[in-house]
């Protein structure tokens, strides 16, 4: 019940197109969704984050997407740039809690 | 600029070893916690500490032990590296319980 699953593993987009990194989550207490980008030989970083009462939220080319009742939520990545190619966790917590559980992550390739 | 500091990017160390890995934050944060990523694994949680000398053990502490004896530095212990500890080591700091982390640049372990 405390696992984040993440789809897919790898990802391969063409510069411009749509890239999309799902994860499903099954403890109805998490309440803080963030999504971390890592780059190569650096530490994940906080890309952008989402609760429960917003269907949607949108920085930038960054979007993520929710989904309560199905216990989802993606990450788009519209017009999608060769430097957008990193490792992507999803993740999940609890206000308050101590844990985060994070997903598998996602290698995201950009074709130039 | 907020920032987590490990001690080494790169760490060799033989079979049996007893291993120090250090970490230091300059945000005071009283939450700080050591992951360690393996590929498809995503971040898995060792051991977290929500206050000076506090520790409690994450998903994964066995061969590990933390010290933390000031707000700012968490340590992570290895007291015989073993092979199947080669990995890269994460350390993290959140100002809130289930909040944003920040990620240290990482370390990376090998045992031979």
């Amino acid at each position: 019940q405390q696992q984040v699953k993440q789809s897919p593993q790898s990802l391969i987009v063409q510069k411009g197109g749509i890239s999309i990194i799902n994860c499903a989550y099954e403890n109805t207490a998490f309440d803080y969704f963030p999504w971390y980008q890592q780059f190569p030989g650096k530490g994940p970083a906080l890309l952008i984050a989402i609760r429960p009462d917003v269907s949607e939220k949108k920085e930038g080319r960054f979007t993520i997407s929710f989904n309560k009742s199905a216990k989802q939520f993606s990450l788009h990545i519209m017009d999608s740039q060769p430097g957008d190619s990193a490792t992507y966790f999803c993740a999940a917590s609890v206000t308050g809690g101590f844990k985060t559980i994070f997903g598998a992550g996602t290698r995201l390739f950009v074709k130039a | 600029d907020v920032k987590v500091t490990q001690s080494s990017r790169y760490l060799v160390k033989r079979t049996g070893e007893k291993v120090f890995l250090e970490c230091v934050q300059d945000m005071d944060h009283e939450n700080m916690f050591w992951y360690r990523q393996d590929p498809g694994l995503g971040l898995r949680l060792i051991y977290f500490s929500y206050d000076v000398k506090m520790k409690e053990k994450g998903d994964i502490p066995e061969g590990y032990s933390v010290s933390r004896e000031k707000k700012e530095r968490f340590s992570l212990i290895l007291e015989s590296a073993s092979t199947n500890q080669t990995s890269m080591y994460l350390c993290a700091s959140s100002k809130n319980r289930g909040g944003e982390a920040f990620f240290g640049q990482g370390t990376r372990l090998t045992v031979v």
